[in-house]
């Protein structure tokens, strides 16, 4: 267990339709990372935030946006959902110094 | 184009065998990391490596760092089913060190 939460498990929905990701970092932790990842495509970067404010960007698609809240989880927000956004998504998340990442169970995404 | 090239992509090999994973940059790191993941599930960190040359041993697992901390490598020793899944390696380039890359990843699968 690393200590990264992640919710739903699972997700089905239509396309078109709007979801939300939330993860919830290990204790201390004030980065969190989110990672797109499917079968055709490994392990894609989207976006990192530190203690509330974006830090870095990815492979994001304007419809994805993320943001962080105080208490420092985070959310994926995920909008006009199309067949190919099908995927797992992984939250990590990385302690003040250092750059090691520690990863959630992940979100599997069905989109039919 | 990866900015982590892995290689071997696919390997399967008998129990008992030896077998190296070869992580390669053109950039250079402040550390790599070592991941493992297993299907459905995120990555699992296995170590990370900071200083060039430094050889970090995990039980049968052995990670080198390149002297100039482009590449790495991760050597297993008689290997075991157990060791099946997909390695990933990871890291922040410098200068930037912003954005986080993962490798293109080596599935590995140990036939008893």
């Amino acid at each position: 267990d690393s200590g990264v939460t992640q919710t739903p498990k699972h997700l089905i929905t239509a396309t078109g339709q709007r979801v939300t990701l939330r993860c919830s970092p290990r204790s201390g932790d004030l980065s969190v990372y989110w990672y797109q990842q499917s079968l055709d495509q490994g392990l894609q970067f989207l976006i990192q935030y530190y203690n509330g404010e974006e830090r870095a960007k990815g492979n994001i698609l304007e419809r994805f946006s993320a943001q962080q809240f105080p208490d420092l989880h985070s959310e994926l927000n995920l909008s006009s959902l199309e067949l190919g956004d099908s995927a797992l998504y992984f939250c990590a998340s990385s302690p003040p110094i250092g750059d090691t990442q520690y990863f959630g169970p992940g979100t599997r995404l069905t989109v039919l | 184009t990866q900015l982590l090239e892995q290689s071997p992509q696919f390997l399967s090999i008998q129990e008992g065998e030896n077998l190296t994973v070869y992580c390669n940059s053109s950039s250079v790191f402040s550390s790599l990391q070592w991941y493992r993941q297993e299907p459905g599930e995120g990555p699992v960190l296995l170590v990370t490596v900071v200083t060039g040359g430094e050889v970090k041993k995990l039980k049968r697992l052995t990670f080198q760092f390149g002297d100039a901390r482009k590449d790495s490598s991760l050597h297993i020793t008689a290997a075991q089913p157990g060791d099946t899944g997909l390695y990933l390696c990871a890291g922040v380039p410098l200068p930037t060190g912003n954005q986080f890359y993962f490798g293109t990843g080596t599935s590995l699968t140990v036939i008893p």
